[in-house]
């Protein structure tokens, strides 16, 4: 099963803060990031783990709450280039393939 | 370093014909894997494969079959194309006993008319 993920679109102002929602019905053992730029492919933000471990290359915040199966990735003083869609991916079964179930995205446009 | 490649990067398809998509990777990965992006989907996992010589079904495999028969090259193959199969396809690349970030390709634009 695919997690949700909400909001589904959102638009801001630069500066303004935002919140992207994923939720799993399946007990997880990690949550990844990507985001995607319009006719490109998607691009790795962060993993985080079970027991509190994040491994991330941008300076982005997010939360793993294991035992409501939520994520969040938290956007702050938003700039134009946070513009994408974002996708989260689960992994339900212990990293020992690194296979994930993406969500359907949400789709972030930063305007002037 | 190239990273992920992938090839053609477009193709037009009639039904019922068939064709092979190569993702090719020199990170020296033991993972990689096939997804399928459709509007308002998101990624779908077609096939994957966490060795040489070894692959498994992901969550939409029906109509594709894939090889690894070298580590660094995964090839998807479609034997008789639907119109559904019109997709973009990305390949993803990762190291093993992660979780580690998954490296994708550019993506090919397939149609099938």
């Amino acid at each position: 099963q695919q997690p949700v993920q909400s909001p589904q679109a959102v638009i801001l102002r630069e500066g303004e803060d935002a919140v992207i929602n994923c939720s799993s019905s399946k007990a997880l053992y990690s949550v990844h990031w990507y985001r995607q730029k319009h006719g490109e492919a998607p691009v790795f933000l962060m993993i985080l783990l079970k027991g509190g471990e994040q491994k991330g290359h941008e300076k982005i915040s997010a939360s793993f709450n294991e035992k409501k199966q939520q994520s969040s990735l938290y956007l702050t003083a938003s700039q134009l280039s946070y513009s994408g869609t974002y996708f989260c991916g689960t992994d339900s079964y212990g990293g020992a393939t690194n296979k994930l179930i993406f969500g359907t995205g949400t789709l972030l446009a930063v305007q002037p | 370093n190239a990273g992920v490649t992938q090839t053609p990067k477009f193709r037009v398809l009639k039904t019922g014909q068939s064709m092979t998509l190569l993702c090719a990777q020199d990170m020296n990965h033991e993972y990689m894997y096939w997804y399928r992006q459709d509007p308002g989907m998101g990624l779908r996992l077609i096939h994957y494969s966490v060795g040489e010589g070894t692959t498994a079904k992901g969550e939409v495999p029906d109509g594709y079959n894939v090889s690894r028969l070298k580590k660094q090259n995964f090839l998807l193959g479609l034997e008789s194309a639907a119109p559904s199969q019109t997709s973009v396809y990305f390949c993803a690349s990762s190291y093993s006993n992660g979780p580690y970030e998954q490296y994708f390709g550019p993506g090919t634009r397939l149609t099938v008319t």
